[in-house]
């Protein structure tokens, strides 16, 4: 049973494109994250979100938007892709604010932009 | 904001050596401090975590070591095995939960 679970996996697009990745958990976590890994693995926080509310948002272009219905899901949309957006984006969660504890990581969206 | 910066980039060990990565931070207010380990199209996955009471801990072949005032942790693997070979990330964070890693490093270990 997933803990974290994110689709698509794979997700090829031409420039300009919209597209967006979707982000679930079912551990009942409060917080929850997405994270850019580049080509050379480096691992950079972009978002989080607590119970539904923002509370980090890292300099990330605003084509960017992050989104919350439910404190279960975070969902990434991003506008008018470009080139230098191929990456592999990972989801996590936390327990919540307040303390820190184990993050843990969906697969992964290896993302390309063609 | 936190900094975290992990050497080397790159390690290669014999099967059997130890392998040691190291990581210094820049916020003297961060306390936890975890090391995750990934796995060649995978993802990363926790593996030992310390928090900044405590100096070392140790879990079987895998230790970390915690100076707080020199701002140094790291990760020791003793009698290491092929599938110890991944890309490690040392991260800190202050009790915000914002994970801050390190630039990993990808260790191999040759049989």
């Amino acid at each position: 049973d997933t803990a974290v679970s994110q689709t698509p996996k794979y997700l090829v697009t031409q420039m300009g494109n919209d597209k967006s990745i979707k982000c679930e958990q079912n551990l009942g976590h409060d917080t929850m994250y997405w994270y850019k890994q580049d080509s050379k693995k480096f691992l950079k926080i972009m978002f989080s979100y607590n119970n539904k509310e923002l509370i980090i948002n890292e300099t990330v272009p605003n084509r960017f938007s992050p989104k919350s219905p439910d404190k279960a899901h975070l969902n990434l949309h991003i506008n008018s892709l470009e080139l230098g957006d191929s990456a592999v984006y990972f989801c996590a969660s936390t327990p919540g604010a307040g303390g820190v504890t184990e993050a843990f990581f969906g697969q992964g969206t290896r993302l390309t932009v063609v | 904001g936190e900094n975290v910066e992990q050497h080397p980039s790159t390690l290669s060990v014999q099967e059997g050596d130890s392998a040691v990565i190291k990581c210094t931070y820049s916020d003297s207010a961060s306390n936890y401090f975890p090391w995750y380990k990934q796995e060649l199209g995978k993802r990363p996955q926790l593996i030992i975590d310390i928090r900044s009471n405590v100096g070392e801990k140790k879990d079987q072949r895998i230790a970390v070591t915690l100076n707080k005032t020199a701002k140094h942790f790291s990760l020791h693997i003793t009698e290491t095995q092929p599938e110890d070979s991944a890309v490690y990330f040392c991260a800190a964070s202050m009790s915000t939960d914002k994970l801050i890693f390190g630039t990993g490093t990808r260790l191999q270990v040759f049989p």
